[in-house]
C-alpha cells in the first residue's frame, strides 16, 4: 500500500532522447509536487498541481513539462534530454491547506543521462 | 517568502551521544515547519513537524524539536544516537497559506562506533 509510487526507480538514457516519469498517490491529496535534487542534495521545487491545475511553476527548462490527468497523478515527461538533468526526481503530495500540511514523497526516479 | 539555513552540511557524532542539528528560517507568515529524514537511495520521511500549539514536538524514533519563534529556529535533538540514525536531515518551511515545502540544504548525520 505504497501512499506515493513513482515508476521507474532508476532511469538511464542517452543525451537526446525523451523520457517520461509517472507519480500515483493514494492518499487523497488535492496538491501534487515534482522537486528535483541535485549531487549536492539540494531539493528544489520544480512543480506543484492543485486539483489538476498548475500552481507553481519555477524556473525549469521548458523541455520539462508536467501532465496531472487527475488528482492522484502527476507525470513528469523531459524531452532533449541533457548531461545536467542527471538527478533524482522525487514526486510529492500533500493536502494544500488545513493542518494536515506535510508533503509525503515517493521513493524517487534517479536519472542519469550519458 | 520563506528560506531555511542548515547550520553545518555534516555532522558526526559517538553512538550514545547527544544529536544536535540546527535550522534557522525566515518566513513572512506564521509558518509551518518539518523536519524529514534521508536514507540512502530511499525517499523522504517525515520525523516531526510544528504547525501550532505546543512548541515542543516530538517525533519518530526518538527525536525532537523546539520551536523557538524569537530565535527563528527549529533544532533537532535526539539524546543518545544510534548507528541507525546515520542519514541525511532535512529541515523545511512552509507558510501558512503558502503552496511550497521550502528545504534547507541537509545536514549528513554520522555515527561513530
Amino acid at each position: 500500500d505504497t501512499a506515493v509510487s513513482q515508476t521507474p526507480k532508476y532511469l538511464v538514457t542517452q543525451m537526446g532522447n525523451d523520457k517520461s516519469i509517472k507519480c500515483e498517490q493514494n492518499l487523497g491529496h488535492d496538491t501534487m509536487y515534482w522537486y528535483k535534487q541535485d549531487s549536492k542534495k539540494f531539493l528544489k521545487i520544480m512543480f506543484s498541481y492543485n486539483n489538476k491545475e498548475l500552481i507553481i511553476n519555477e524556473t525549469v527548462p521548458n523541455r520539462f513539462s508536467p501532465k496531472s490527468p487527475d488528482k492522484a497523478h502527476l507525470n513528469l515527461h523531459i524531452n532533449s534530454l541533457e548531461l545536467g538533468d542527471s538527478a533524482v526526481y522525487f514526486c510529492a503530495s500533500s493536502r494544500l491547506r488545513g493542518g494536515d500540511t506535510e508533503a509525503f514523497f515517493g521513493q524517487g526516479t534517479r536519472l542519469t543521462v550519458v | 517568502a520563506q528560506s531555511v539555513t542548515q547550520l553545518g552540511s555534516h555532522v558526526s557524532v559517538s553512538e550514545g551521544a547527544l544529536v544536535l542539528l540546527r535550522c534557522n528560517y525566515s518566513s513572512s507568515v506564521p509558518p509551518y515547519l518539518f523536519w524529514y529524514v534521508q536514507y540512502p537511495n530511499q525517499g523522504l520521511q517525515l520525523l516531526l513537524k510544528y504547525t501550532t500549539g505546543a512548541t515542543l514536538v516530538k517525533g519518530i524514533n526518538g527525536f525532537e524539536a523546539e520551536f523557538k519563534k524569537s530565535e527563528t529556529s527549529f533544532h533537532l535533538t535526539k539524546p543518545s544516537a544510534h548507528m541507525s540514525d546515520a542519514a541525511e536531515y532535512f529541515c523545511a518551511v512552509r507558510g501558512q497559506g503558502a503552496q511550497k515545502l521550502v528545504f534547507g540544504q541537509g545536514t549528513r548525520l554520522t555515527i561513530n562506533p
